[in-house]
C-alpha cells in the first residue's frame, strides 16, 4: 500500500514549455487535490475532483488544467509555464466520509520554471 | 470556513509536553477543527481532529474548550522528530469533495530542542 505517490519528485523547465504532474493513489479514495505551495507559505488548493469524471477549480486554478483519468489517477497540466508556477505541487485524497474526512498527501513536485 | 489564528512559532524542550494553541471564535455548529503537521517540506500530514468534545489519538491530544472558540493540540512528550510547522484548520461538514478542501493558513513553526 503505497499511498499517494506524485512523479516526478523534481523538474526544471524553462518559460513557455509545458508538462504534466502525475499522481496515483490505491486507497480507493473518492475524492483528489491538487495544492501548490510557495516558499513560507500555507497551501493553495488549485483543483479536485470529487469523484471519477468530475473536477471543480480551487482558489488558484489559472494556467493549469487537470484530468481525473480514473479513480486511481489525477493529473496536472501546465500548458505554458511561467516563472510564477514555480512551487511545490502537493496532490492528496481522502475517502469523503461524512463525519471523518483525513486527507493523505503525497511528496510533492519541486517545479523550477526559468 | 472560520479563520483560525496560531503563533508563528514556539519552542519546546525534548520529552516535555507541547501545547500548540488555535483561536477559532467565529467557528459554526457544524465546522470541526482539524489538525496536520508537515515536517520540512513533506507533505503535510493528518493528526487529529474533533467537533467538540476532547480527543486523543496515539500521536496527540486535541482539547477544545467549551464554546468552542479555541483549541489545543497537546503533543505529550515531543520529540526532536516533532519539529514542524503544524496547521490549524476548520472545516464544514456537509459537503462532499472540494468542499472538503482544507484552508491551510502559515500555522506554528514548533521548535523541539535538547
Amino acid at each position: 500500500n503505497a499511498g499517494v505517490t506524485q512523479t516526478p519528485k523534481f523538474q526544471v523547465l524553462k518559460t513557455g514549455q509545458s508538462m504534466t504532474l502525475q499522481c496515483a493513489q490505491d486507497m480507493n479514495h473518492n475524492s483528489m487535490y491538487w495544492y501548490r505551495q510557495d516558499p513560507g507559505m500555507g497551501l493553495r488548493l488549485i483543483y479536485y475532483s470529487a469523484s471519477e469524471g468530475t473536477t471543480d477549480k480551487g482558489e488558484v486554478p489559472n494556467g493549469y488544467n487537470v484530468s481525473r483519468l480514473n479513480k486511481r489517477e489525477f493529473s496536472l497540466r501546465l500548458e505554458s509555464a511561467a516563472p510564477s508556477q514555480t512551487s511545490v505541487y502537493f496532490c492528496a485524497s481522502s475517502v469523503d466520509r461524512v463525519g471523518t474526512d483525513t486527507q493523505y498527501f503525497g511528496p510533492g513536485t519541486r517545479l523550477t520554471v526559468l | 470556513d472560520a479563520k483560525t489564528t496560531q503563533p508563528p512559532s514556539m519552542d519546546c524542550a525534548e520529552g516535555r509536553a507541547a501545547n500548540l494553541p488555535c483561536n477559532h471564535s467565529t467557528i459554526s455548529g457544524n465546522e470541526y477543527v482539524y489538525w496536520y503537521r508537515q515536517i520540512h517540506s513533506q507533505g503535510p500530514q493528518y493528526i487529529i481532529h474533533g467537533l467538540k468534545n476532547n480527543e486523543t489519538n496515539e500521536m496527540a491530544s486535541l482539547i477544545i474548550t467549551e464554546d468552542r472558540k479555541s483549541s489545543t493540540l497537546i503533543l505529550p512528550h515531543a520529540t526532536l522528530r516533532d519539529t514542524a510547522v503544524y496547521y490549524c484548520i476548520v472545516r464544514g461538514w456537509g459537503l462532499t469533495g472540494g468542499g472538503n478542501k482544507l484552508t491551510f493558513g502559515t500555522g506554528t513553526q514548533l521548535k523541539v530542542e535538547l
